[in-house]
């Protein structure tokens, strides 16, 4: 069965400092996604990561894989309040294609 | 426009009631889901349909029926609702089973 787990799940940083948030899964996979969540709000696609030591980054956040290590992160730098939600990744479960989510990081960002 | 549409966006109603939930996608796709995500913002995936063809139902009680017309709509309809079913429930698409989802806005079930 596949498991994802995310650390940490909660996560209060001031602006200005850099963090990173982990996800492993327990079994091979060939994509991860992460995505974000504002309260009350739906889910947003922040990136997909295809294959070994893939990398991508939007502004502040920076997304990594390594299938071998069954790890992703998530890097935070220079964090700033409106990066402030809950982030999510997600693996695809590869018998029946759909994603299998963490609990997700409660990120704080606070002046 | 809005990719995948839900109704209602909230629904409060008593136990023992049965209602509906609506998903609409405007993309495409072929591949439609149900996930709730429980108090604790936990994701778990309900059901996923793939060109109106039922392709995964995880363990969930038979109270809980997804209906697809076609491949554009996914309705979930619910009997005999718990206080336990309070959740929000999310629709989502993916061109087919193997891409990322778009998800909709999601509906607040509370039960009371």
């Amino acid at each position: 069965e596949l498991k994802v787990e995310q650390n940490p799940l909660f996560l209060s940083m001031q602006e200005g400092k850099n963090y990173t948030i982990y996800c492993n899964y327990s079994t091979t996979s060939d994509r991860l996604y992460w995505y974000r969540q504002d309260p009350g709000k739906s889910l947003e696609s922040l990136f997909v990561l295809l294959s070994n030591g893939a990398v991508k980054q939007e502004g502040r956040l920076m997304a990594s894989l390594d299938t071998k290590a069954r790890l992703s992160t998530l890097h935070i730098t220079a964090a700033v309040h409106d990066l402030s939600a809950t982030y999510f990744c997600a693996v695809v479960r590869g018998s029946q294609g759909n994603l299998i989510f963490g609990k997700g990081t409660k990120l704080s960002v606070k002046p | 426009d809005t990719a995948v549409s839900q109704t209602p966006k909230y629904l409060v109603t008593q136990m023992g009631n049965d209602k509906s939930i609506k998903c609409e996608q405007n993309l495409g796709h072929d591949t439609m889901y149900w996930y709730k995500q429980d108090s604790k913002k936990f994701l778990k995936i309900m059901f996923s349909y793939n060109n109106k063809e039922l392709i995964i139902n995880e363990t969930v009680p038979n109270r809980f029926s997804p209906k697809s017309p076609d491949k554009a709509h996914l309705n979930l309809h619910i009997n005999s609702l718990e206080l336990g079913d309070s959740a929000v429930y999310f629709c989502a698409s993916s061109l087919t089973q193997y891409y990322g989802y778009t998800f909709g806005s999601g509906t607040r079930l509370t039960v009371v």
